[in-house]
């Protein structure tokens, strides 16, 4: 049973625009989530994360909404570029923070 | 400062054969973790180690363990490997709790 699913398996969009990707979890007792970025032969790298007492956490281009309610977040890019084309997971942690539950990503594809 | 390194970053071993995987966490971080990537799905958590001791253990059997040193360096073993143990490992440290975890570049195993 997946705990984190990203149901988008890829993303296509132009340089410059907007990149939506999101995320859902089924745990309530998930209080604080992450956003990983993973190219190829590299492990994946930290880009953002959200505690469950914010809706809305941002880091230059890139911006995490929480909605707890529809236990939904997304993760905004704003303005693409090709450099981000990547895997990017959704994760998710507990109150222990004993493990990350990832999700199984979604490719995202930027073109110029 | 140097990042989470892992060791080897490929190798190839035998259907029954034993490995070792080796970590060495960001200086200052006490938390290590371990993941499982197969292809086309997330990172899945293995173990967790704190301050040499373990705190979390993922679905794994029992032919998968580890240990964390007193410099905080761990490794992940697997007994009697299958071929379905064919995979990215991933190690992640972080200073005490999983707000921000930081990857290695992975192990590739391969077994044959």
């Amino acid at each position: 049973d997946q705990q984190v699913k990203q149901n988008s398996p890829s993303l296509s969009v132009q340089e410059g625009r907007i990149s939506i990707l999101n995320c859902d979890y089924t745990n309530s007792m998930f209080d604080y989530f992450l956003w990983y970025k993973k190219y190829p032969a590299e492990g994946p790298t930290f880009l953002i994360s959200i505690s469950s007492i914010k809706d809305k956490n941002e880091d230059g281009r890139f911006t995490v909404f929480l909605n707890k309610s529809a236990k939904h977040l997304s993760l905004h890019i704003v303005p693409s570029q090709p450099g981000d084309s990547a895997v990017y997971f959704c994760a998710a942690a507990d109150q222990a923070g004993t493990a990350l539950i990832f999700g199984k990503g979604t490719t995202l594809s930027v073109s110029s | 400062d140097a990042g989470v390194t892992q060791s080897p970053t490929h190798l190839i071993k035998t259907r029954g054969q034993h490995v070792t995987l080796r970590c060495s966490p960001i200086s200052g971080h006490k938390s290590v973790s371990w993941y499982q990537q197969v292809l086309g799905q997330g990172p899945q958590f293995i173990f967790q180690y704190y301050e040499k001791e373990e705190r979390g253990r993922g679905n794994f059997p029992d032919r998968f363990s580890a240990r964390q040193f007193p410099n905080y360096s761990s490794e992940l073993n697997v007994n009697a490997l299958l071929l379905g143990d064919s995979a990215l490992y991933l190690c992640a440290s972080s200073p005490d709790s999983y707000t921000e975890a930081f990857f290695g570049q992975g192990t590739r195993l391969t077994v044959v």
